[in-house]
């Protein structure tokens, strides 16, 4: 569905708890984005990479990490120091340097509990 | 960096009537604006895209125009109908350059009345 496939849907974290939240793509794309998503705040950018072992922060990353090991996989840790994690989380790809903009995996929304 | 404003944050029209977004940004060096849609709980999707080399773009009931000296692009959908209820978003990019990707608007949430 759409090339770019994030699981799980929903996800529920515990105070203190890491979870990850997983991002692959059959789109042979080299560049890979997530972006949070809240009500009113439009889509902010946690960390994107546009090469396999390569990433960079984006403007809200305090909390966040993220590896790419493989070009087809990107996935987002959300650890314990991320105060306020209750979110929409959106991964995205796109081919590096193109013009065809992003497509959009459906998205995992994570609640605290 | 790219800084994009989007306008308005709701929108609410009557059935058939049209809607209009706007959206300006700031880096005079973006040449590439594309539009999407969001309905509740889904992905975005692109309907639309731009290139500062044309000044307007339609594709059935949409169109997009820009005004590069502005430096603002809008988003006009005509005959509008309950399944164009969503939000928008526009966004700003440099083809061949901006690591970091698309810049978005915070989003118009469009609503139709019937």
């Amino acid at each position: 569905d759409g090339g770019i496939t994030q699981s799980p849907k929903y996800l529920f974290r515990k105070e203190g708890q890491n979870v990850t939240l997983s991002c692959e793509q059959n789109l042979n794309h080299d560049a890979m984005y997530w972006y949070r998503q809240d009500p009113g705040q439009g889509l902010r950018l946690i960390y994107y990479s546009q090469i396999v072992n390569d990433f960079q922060k984006g403007d809200i990353a305090e909390g966040y990490s993220v590896s790419r090991e493989k070009k087809e996989s990107f996935p987002l840790t959300v650890t314990s120091a991320q105060k306020n994690p209750t979110a929409f989380y959106l991964c995205a790809s796109s081919i590096v340097q193109g013009d065809y903009g992003y497509t959009f995996g459906s998205g995992t929304r994570l609640t605290v509990v | 960096g790219e800084n994009v404003e989007q306008h308005p944050s709701t929108l609410s029209v009557q059935e058939g009537d049209s809607a209009v977004i706007k959206c300006t940004y700031s880096d005079s060096a973006s040449n590439y604006f594309p539009w999407y849609k969001q309905e509740l709980g889904k992905r975005p999707q692109l309907i639309i895209d731009i290139r500062s080399n044309v000044g307007e773009k339609k594709d059935q009931r949409i169109a997009v125009t820009l005004n590069k000296t502005a430096k603002h692009f809008s988003l006009h959908i005509t005959e509008t109908q309950p399944e164009d209820s969503a939000v928008y978003f526009c966004a700003a990019s440099i083809i061949g350059g901006g690591a970091d990707g698309l810049t978005f608007g915070k989003g118009t949430h469009l609503i139709i009345q019937p």
